[in-house]
């Protein structure tokens, strides 16, 4: 089935610590987006890829790196820079050429801080 | 920026119809209005959009008004598994053609049986 994953779905950070979290579709979308959700809040764009070997930052990019090095995957690093981790991170896709829009969402990576 | 407006919070009861209002007065003639939903611990996913006439689907209709202001959500007969947060969005006009969608904190639904 087509569709996004994204990988572990709980992941523990300890103190210092870099971490990376997993993204990859084959819907054959070319633009990829990653957002973070504190509980009880919307979501926050971190960074988006709209082709790939090209990525911008979105709103709260301070604290994360990411790469697009293949059109299926836009892997995120969660920095020791980054001192509020704690969130759950949401990877998306869609095809820019549709006008409507329409982003498909992965099912989430939850990340604690140990 | 385009911003919506939605309550935070709603009851329904089981089987009954759900109308959701989104504000959304500085709309741009180009914004698209979307809805997503999101159900506990999982992604969002799309529920229907529409530019300006109204929009039927499998999942919801969309309601627009005429001058674009405002639009309603409507689940025709709500199901326990329709409990979820449901996010009214505007394509952010203020990057053109990239596909950047603002979520706010979104419209928590809650079905009573």
């Amino acid at each position: 089935d087509g569709g996004i994953t994204q990988s572990p779905k709980y992941l523990f950070r300890k103190e210092g610590q870099n971490v990376t979290l997993s993204c990859e579709q084959n819907l054959n979308h070319d633009a990829m987006y990653w957002y973070r959700q504190d509980p009880g809040q919307g979501l926050r764009l971190i960074y988006y890829s709209q082709i790939v070997n090209d990525f911008q930052k979105g709103d709260i990019a301070e604290g994360y790196s990411v790469s697009r090095e293949k059109k299926e995957s836009f892997p995120l690093t969660v920095t020791s820079a980054q001192k509020n981790p704690t969130a759950f991170y949401l990877c998306a896709s869609n095809d820019p050429g549709q006008h409507q829009e329409t982003q498909y969402f992965g099912p989430g990576t939850r990340l604690l801080v140990l | 920026d385009a911003k919506t407006t939605q309550p935070n919070s709603m009851e329904s009861n089981e089987e009954e119809p759900v109308h959701l209002p989104c504000n959304h007065s500085t709309i741009s003639g180009t914004d698209y209005i979307h809805w997503y939903r999101q159900l506990p611990s999982q992604g969002p996913e799309y529920v229907i959009h529409g530019l300006t006439s109204n929009v039927n689907n499998r999942m919801a209709s969309l309601a627009i008004a005429e001058d674009r202001k405002s639009s309603t959500l409507i689940l025709h007969r709500a199901t326990l598994r329709d409990a979820a947060v449901y996010y009214c969005i505007l394509r952010d006009t203020k990057y053109y053609g990239n596909n950047r969608l603002a979520f706010g904190k979104g419209n928590q639904v809650v079905v009573i049986p």
